[in-house]
């Protein structure tokens, strides 16, 4: 079946800019998790979601950082003001909720000049 | 934010040879996981680990979750060119909590 699937997968934008990642989870994947991944890093945990509320917003690094999941399925990750340090690729990933295994989609590589 | 100590950082190998890395952590964990990053891509999932103790294999792929459950490390036995890649641990603490910790990775080449 497919996978998780994330748009666009390059974004390159200017500082002080908006700008919104998607997130299509695997059907029927009531959890819904994104992380950012820096250069040579691990990725590190933002948000996770269960059904359409945030379970868990603690990796939110601050306020400019926003995530949705109005309807349950699709995310939609939102960073206000953009700055040069948010450059990193943004990966979703989503699990059934009785299931530990995360499953990742191809990320957004997110680019801030 | 907190990254689970994973070693080596890099490593060069001859195909055919077999290869070991592992990841400790300050912090019990209740699943351990190990992942393949290649290039421009998402990790993709390839042992997971639920018991202390528990040696689990995939394939050439064999992992370990250790008995104090701060620590697991992953085997790839005779190793081909298509192993190249980047390997990350990552660890589930278990509970209500969700959040995936991971290691930096391990970035592996094999030689012809």
């Amino acid at each position: 079946g497919a996978g998780v699937s994330q748009t666009p997968s390059n974004k390159v934008t200017e500082k002080g800019k908006y700008v919104e990642l998607r997130c299509d989870p695997i059907s029927g994947h009531t959890a819904l998790y994104w992380y950012r991944q820096s250069l040579g890093q691990g990725p590190e945990f933002l948000i996770y979601f269960q059904g359409t509320g945030a379970a868990d917003d603690s990796g939110l690094p601050n306020d400019r950082f926003f995530a949705v999941r109005p309807e349950g399925s699709v995310s939609t990750l939102k960073i206000q003001r953009t700055e040069r340090g948010d450059s990193a690729v943004y990966l979703c990933a989503s699990s059934l909720l009785s299931q530990e295994t995360q499953y990742f989609g191809p990320g957004t590589r997110l680019l801030v000049l | 934010g907190q990254q689970l100590n994973q070693s080596p950082q890099s490593m060069f190998i001859q195909e055919g040879e077999d290869v070991s890395m592992n990841c400790t952590s300050s912090s019990i964990f209740n699943t351990w996981l190990w992942y393949k990053q290649d290039p421009g891509e998402g990790p993709v999932l390839l042992i997971a680990l639920y018991k202390a103790g528990e040696l689990t294999s995939n394939g050439r792929l064999t992992a370990q979750f250790g008995i104090t459950r701060k620590d697991s490390f992953l085997n790839i036995s005779a190793s081909i060119p298509s192993d190249v890649g980047i390997y990350f641990c990552a660890g589930l603490p278990g509970g209500s909590a969700r959040q995936l910790t991971f290691g930096s990775g391990t970035q592996l080449t094999v030689l012809p």
